[in-house]
């Protein structure tokens, strides 16, 4: 069974641009989530997308947004990008319900200049 | 608020010796307990988790964890350690609330593991 693949796995912008990552499930899962990875923050949780409804979301800013698609696929956007969003994005997916664990995909490394 | 602390950024043990590795969490209800590990420029891996049941749950590549509710405590241990076991630590909560509804997972910071050969 294939993994959870991310794409694009690097990019580069500027900032005050806009970004979206695309992340797509392992077959069959249902759930998945976005965080996002920095050496000093850790994971942190961006949302969390159940059959294409948001269920849960963390504390970042409203230039944060994803989505998910009916084929569980799902893309995250960030707008208007700081220096700060420089980070590791991963997307997780599980099957369905809170006892499963999560299946993490290579991240994308996206980088703001 | 659910939280998970893990107290040691680095654990460094050597080669063949006991690992111990060191979590505590904080929530309202009952917790789901995971851990996770990530290899360098790999992603992150599941290596076991605590949902139910026994207090000692077994997980891949030999490790085992020990969920203690009167501590809120969820270490990681492994009997005799491997130089490849040096890696970065990850322990996850979830907090699964009586009045139901769906938490997010929320992770440590992490804890470095340098198995010394």
């Amino acid at each position: 069974k294939a993994g959870v693949t991310q794409t694009p796995r690097y990019l580069i912008k500027t900032r005050g641009q806009q970004v979206t990552l695309s992340c797509s499930p392992i077959s069959g899962h249902r759930s998945v989530s976005w965080y996002q990875q920095t050496p000093g923050q850790g994971l942190q949780f961006l949302f969390e997308y159940f059959s294409e409804t948001q269920r849960n979301k963390g504390n970042f800013p409203g230039r944060f947004s994803g989505r998910q698609f009916s084929n569980s696929r799902s893309e995250m956007n960030v707008s208007t990008l700081e220096l700060g969003d420089s980070a590791l994005y991963l997307c997780a997916s599980s099957l369905s319900g809170d006892d499963y664990e999560q299946y993490f995909g290579p991240g994308t490394r996206l980088t703001v200049t | 608020a659910q939280s998970v602390a893990q107290p040691e950024d680095q654990v460094n043990v050597a080669e063949g010796n006991p690992l111990t590795v060191k979590c505590t969490y904080s929530v309202s209800g009952n917790p789901y307990l995971f851990w996770y590990v990530q290899y360098p420029n790999r992603g992150l891996q599941f290596l076991l988790k605590y949902i139910t049941g026994d207090n000692l749950v077994k997980g891949s590549y030999g490790f085992e964890a020990e969920f203690n509710k009167s501590q809120t405590s969820f270490h990681l241990k492994k009997p005799s350690a491997l130089v490849s076991d040096s890696a970065l630590y990850f322990c996850a909560v979830r907090d699964i609330l009586r009045s139901g509804g769906y938490q997010k997972v929320t992770f440590g910071t992490g804890t470095k593991l340098q198995v010394i050969p």
